[in-house]
This record gives C-alpha cells, sequence and structure tokens, in this order.
C-alpha cells in the first residue's frame, strides 16, 4: 500500500544532542513536508521541498535542518539550537505545492527531551 | 493575510445527535478551504476539499460543509455522530497569495469532538 512512514514513533533525546526523524514516501509525489504540532497549537511548518535537492524554511525553521537527496526520502534533524524541541512532529507529502491539492500525512513522531 | 479560526476547542455530543464544528475564514483572494481529521497520536486525514466547485461539499464518514463566502464560514455537519468520529479536526485554508504559511497553508487551532455514549 502507498503511504508515508514516519521513525521513530517515539524518541527520547537528552538535551544537547542531535536527533535525526526519518520520512519516506512511496506515493510519488514531489512535495514533502514537516509540521510541528504543539496542544493546542495547530501545525506549524518547519520546512518543506518541492524537489529534490531543494527546500524551503517554514515558519519556524530556527533549530532544525533537512535534506532532500531522493524524491521518496525527506529527513529532519532536530538540532541542539533547537530550544523547545518537545513536540509531535508530523511528514506530509502532495502530488504538488500545496495550493489545491490534498496533503498526505504520516503517523508522526513524538519527540521528548529528558 | 489570510487566517482561520475555529470558534470551539471543545465539542462534546451524544451519539446519534447532530455534530458541527464551526470554522471562519479571513483570505483576500478565492481560496481553497479543507477539514483533516487526527485521531489520538496519529496524522491527519483529510475529510473533505471545497476548491470553488459547489459549495455543498461531502466528504467521507458522512460528513459535510458548506462554504458561505457572505459569512467566510466554512463549517463542518455530520447528521448522526459516532463513537468513531471522537477525534480532533482541524479547517485549514490555502492560498498561495494571501500569506498565511509559507507553503501558502494556515491550519485553525483544532477543535476537540467528544462524543458521549
Amino acid at each position: 500500500d502507498g503511504g508515508i512512514t514516519q521513525s521513530p514513533k517515539y524518541l527520547f533525546r537528552k538535551e544537547g544532542q542531535n536527533v535525526t526523524l526519518s520520512c519516506e514516501q512511496n506515493l510519488n509525489h514531489d512535495a514533502m513536508y514537516w509540521y510541528r504540532q504543539d496542544p493546542g497549537q495547530g501545525l506549524r511548518l518547519i520546512y518543506y521541498s518541492q524537489i529534490v535537492n531543494d527546500f524551503q524554511k517554514g515558519d519556524i525553521a530556527e533549530g532544525y535542518s533537512v535534506s532532500r537527496e531522493k524524491k521518496e526520502s525527506f529527513p529532519l534533524t532536530v538540532t541542539s539550537a533547537q530550544k523547545n524541541p518537545t513536540a509531535f512532529y508530523l511528514c506530509a507529502s502532495s502530488l504538488q505545492r500545496e495550493g489545491a491539492g490534498e496533503l498526505f500525512f504520516g503517523e508522526g513522531s513524538r519527540l521528548t527531551v529528558l | 493575510a489570510q487566517s482561520v479560526t475555529q470558534l470551539d476547542s471543545h465539542v462534546s455530543v451524544s451519539e446519534g445527535t447532530p455534530v458541527l464544528l464551526r470554522c471562519n475564514y479571513s483570505s483576500s483572494y478565492s481560496p481553497s478551504l479543507f477539514w483533516y481529521v487526527q485521531h489520538p497520536n496519529k496524522g491527519l486525514q483529510l475529510l473533505l476539499k471545497y476548491t470553488s466547485a459547489a459549495t455543498l461539499v461531502k466528504g467521507i464518514n458522512g460528513f459535510e460543509a458548506e462554504f458561505k463566502k457572505s459569512e467566510t464560514s466554512f463549517h463542518l455537519t455530520k447528521p448522526s455522530a459516532h463513537m468513531s468520529d471522537a477525534a480532533e479536526y482541524f479547517c485549514v485554508v490555502s492560498d498561495l497569495y494571501s500569506g498565511g504559511g509559507a507553503d501558502g497553508l494556515t491550519f485553525g487551532k483544532g477543535t476537540h469532538l467528544i462524543i458521549q455514549p
């Protein structure tokens, strides 16, 4: 079945450590996105990519980094520069750049900083 | 700039009664509007979308929404609630030309729907 796979589902990190969240899609979608979700805040865009080897900052990119070396993969690194990284992270993809299309979401990764 | 307001953070209904989740939006141009549902610790799933065709939009699981330009509203309804409808619901406005998120999307803060047995 086609879809988006995020891993790990749960992740614990000590302060000062970088962690990488994986996102893989087999939908042959061009665009991929990373969102952060905090209780009562809706979703906030971290980074997005419309094509391989290109990505754009979203609204809250500070403290995060991404790469898009393959069409199907869009990993997110939460760096030690992110001051409040505990959150639920969602990866999504769409057939085209968002504006008229549907987003397909993974099941999320919950990061907790100890 | 575009914005979206979900008027209720929590809505509680009894099983078998109607559901109404309210969403108002602001956009300078003709937006696309979406409703997504999120079950606990899961990703979001599209319920329905409006993209300037019919103003009454039917979605999955018996949900529908009506686009009312004069009221700038896009409320989500369902005639009869089921226990499986308990979830978080997000209204989303999409307009590449009116600001909002970097990708043109603005998410509401969500409405938690509680179904009483």
